[in-house]
């Protein structure tokens, strides 16, 4: 089955930039979007399609993909970005897979 | 716009089948070409995709979990639900529904219900 790997937890500080990687086989060859999760919520799409926003997502919210690796780059952190992040692909064999996310601290 | 509300019993037995219904509101299920999707998470854990329908009933399951689910829609209540059978412990989640956008090689979930848990105990 196909497996989707995240650091468990990211830190920066405020108004730096924080990276988060999702590393998988071929991942570069496939689609990937990230979703955010704070504490007690449903989580947000944030990056569709490698690098596209969704309507409302702040432009400070980039992605790429590339080789193995995915990347999601939060420019200007804000304290208010401090959240869960999960990255997730689609295969074909697995179907919908999930990276086992990673929490981002702002401090 | 569009929004999902998950509805069903919070505590279910042990071996019995949990079953779980997602009301759309805000346009018709029918709709634009959208798939709709269950996805649960276990308290403190990552997601897990559990399955996904398309309203003419086209369906596709987690490998993992395929044998014991079954995912269905009623067009006419704008509605699709869950079922999961033979449940146990490790099926306590909180358990979403989404709504799912998918073409070649790609996938997402935007938007997502609030979620509702499901404690599997006797």
């Amino acid at each position: 089955s196909y497996e989707l790997t995240q650091p468990p937890s990211v830190s920066v500080s405020p108004g730096q930039t924080a990276s988060i990687n999702c590393s998988g086989d071929r991942l570069g060859h496939k689609y990937a979007c990230w979703y955010q999760q704070k504490p007690g919520q449903s989580p947000v799409l944030v990056i569709y399609q490698d690098y596209k926003r969704p309507s409302g997502i702040p432009e400070r919210f980039s992605g790429s993909d590339s080789g193995n690796t995915a990347t999601l780059t939060i420019s200007g952190t804000q304290a208010m970005d401090e959240a869960d992040y999960y990255c997730q692909a689609w295969d074909s064999s697995s179907y919908v897979v999930f990276g086992g996310g990673t929490k981002l601290t702002v401090l | 716009q569009v929004q999902l509300q998950e509805s069903g019993p919070g505590l279910v037995k042990p071996s019995q089948t949990l079953s779980l219904t997602c009301t759309v509101s805000g346009g018709s299920i029918s709709s634009g070409s959208y798939y709709w999707s269950w996805i649960r998470q276990p308290a403190g854990k990552g997601l897990e995709w559990i399955g996904r329908i398309y309203t003419s009933g086209s369906t596709n399951y987690n490998p993992s979990l395929k044998s014991r689910v079954t995912i269905s829609v009623d067009t006419s209540k704008n509605q699709f639900s869950l079922k999961l059978s033979s449940v146990t412990a490790a099926d306590t989640a909180v358990y979403y529904c989404a709504r799912t956008s998918s073409g070649w090689g790609t996938n997402w979930f935007d938007p997502w219900g609030q979620g509702t848990l499901v404690t599997v105990s006797s």
